[in-house]
């Protein structure tokens, strides 16, 4: 069974900066498009970045541009997510999910139990 | 950018009953569409891709159907364990990834 452990999670300060990482296993992990999905809360899901297997693409939504950066270790089948300048507005849990192997096959069909990150003063 | 509109937000159904979940799309995106569950306090699990396929494990009673621009997620007959939160999501063209804005069912 695919399992997915995100870590990295928790309180930072406005324009700070959090490094957030998901442990896979059961799977070949270089393989596979690996993304970001976090959920406000009270709120729904929404996208925030994908990786190709190979990592050489990369995609995000508007709103992280330019301040997150999304990357994978495939020798160590660990994704990463580094977010800087955080905005109260990032606060969410943030999931690690595992697509498909091609961008034809963009349903998520794992995810982690997600990592709480908090943005405040 | 696509738009993914999930109705009704909120479903109130009866245990036994079935519930009819609608999710339409601004522009057509053939039929790449899933469907998740959601539990409080729980990551989503994967119930339909494709629009109509069954992931690994989710039982008959959820059904999805559609193409273009309208989809339809079906429980035939709600369980207590199916009072969750649901949310659509494209795939057709991407990025970005778009989610609806979720269905809750509750229990009337």
């Amino acid at each position: 069974e695919v399992q997915l452990l995100e870590s990295g999670g928790g309180l930072a300060h406005p324009g700070g900066s959090l490094r957030l990482s998901c442990a896979a296993s059961e799977f070949i992990f270089s393989r596979y498009i690996m993304t970001w999905v976090r959920q406000a809360p009270g709120k729904g899901l929404e996208w925030v970045s994908s990786i190709s297997g190979t990592g050489l693409s990369r995609y995000y939504v508007d709103s992280v541009k330019g301040r997150f950066t999304i990357s994978r270790d495939n020798s160590k089948s660990t994704l990463f997510l580094q977010m800087n300048s955080l905005r109260a507005d990032d606060t969410a849990v943030y999931y690690c999910a595992k697509l498909g192997s091609r961008p034809s096959e963009g349903w998520f069909d794992s995810w982690g139990q997600g990592t709480q990150v908090t943005v405040s003063s | 950018e696509i738009v993914m509109t999930q109705s009704p937000a909120t479903l109130s159904v009866y245990p036994g009953e079935r519930a009819t979940l609608s999710c339409r799309a601004s522009q057509s995106i053939g039929r790449s569409l899933a469907w998740y569950q959601q539990k409080p306090g729980q990551a989503p699990r994967l119930l339909i891709y494709g629009a109509s396929t069954r992931a690994t494990g989710i039982p008959a009673r959820f059904s999805g159907s559609g193409s273009g621009t309208e989809f339809t997620l079906t429980i035939s007959s709600l369980q207590s364990e199916d009072f969750a939160n649901y949310y659509c999501q494209q795939y057709n063209n991407w990025p970005p990834l778009i989610f609806g804005g979720g269905t809750k069912v509750e229990i009337k």
